[in-house]
């Protein structure tokens, strides 16, 4: 099985601030790696999939980049909207995979 | 509009048995092969399992922890995904989402559902 390790698990920026987090997968995944922003009590929304394609109607200071093992996921500018906590996902074998999740917060 | 709606989950005893359904709209339910995740409480996401469109054989997939106690299936007509949960266990108990894939053989998940409470304790 694939492990998805996300680092930090937690992270505190200020508005306007340029956040990052990076997910490592155990194995060479390709691109096949989404990232997802869930808010409390809400479902996962998509955001980043194969790495680094935005979706669509998704802000243009979601970023994602990466492949192999190692990812980065990136806000260029927070949001007080943008507390949630993010988690990556691999989809390059079964059984599907998360990262823990990194919970962001306003400083 | 895409819209998919979890129905079914509760209250249920450990070893007893709960079905979950996931009721889609606003696209072509059939093309689209569809999952089960699944979030403890003030946990992470964990993928359940899929099953795959029609027109890839309507197969299924599932994660070693629900293997052999849960069972995925379709009805495209009432455009509905299910999700058998059988010999429940306290561990199961989490919010469930079903998810719609990107493309039909993708393993990108565009659009969820509001998620359904299951939860196992006698």
């Amino acid at each position: 099985d694939i492990q998805m390790t996300q680092s930090p698990s937690s992270l505190s920026a200020s508005v306007g601030d340029r956040v990052t987090i990076t997910c490592q997968a155990s194995q060479d995944i390709s691109n096949y790696l989404n990232w997802y922003q869930q808010k409390p009590g809400k479902a996962p929304k998509l955001l980043i999939y194969d790495a680094s394609n935005l979706e669509t109607g998704v802000p243009s200071r979601f970023s994602g980049s990466g492949s192999g093992t190692d990812f980065t996921f990136t806000i260029s500018s927070l949001q007080p909207e943008d507390i949630a906590t993010y988690y990556c996902q691999q989809y390059d074998n079964l059984p599907l995979s998360f990262g823990q999740g990194t919970r962001l917060e306003i400083k | 509009e895409v819209q998919l709606v979890e129905s079914g989950g509760g209250l249920v005893q450990p070893g007893r048995s709960l079905r979950l359904s996931c009721t889609a709209s606003g696209f072509t339910f059939g093309d689209y092969a569809m999952s089960w995740f699944r979030q403890a409480p003030g946990k992470g996401l964990e993928w359940v399992g899929f099953i795959r469109s029609k027109a890839y054989g309507g197969t299924t997939e599932y994660a070693a922890s629900v293997k052999g106690r849960f069972t995925i299936s379709r009805d495209d007509s009432k455009s509905i995904a299910y999700l058998q949960m059988n010999s429940l266990k306290t561990e199961d108990t989490a919010v469930y989402y079903c998810s719609k894939v990107v493309a039909a053989t993708s393993g990108i998940f565009d659009y969820w559902g509001q998620g359904t409470l299951v939860t196992v304790s006698s």
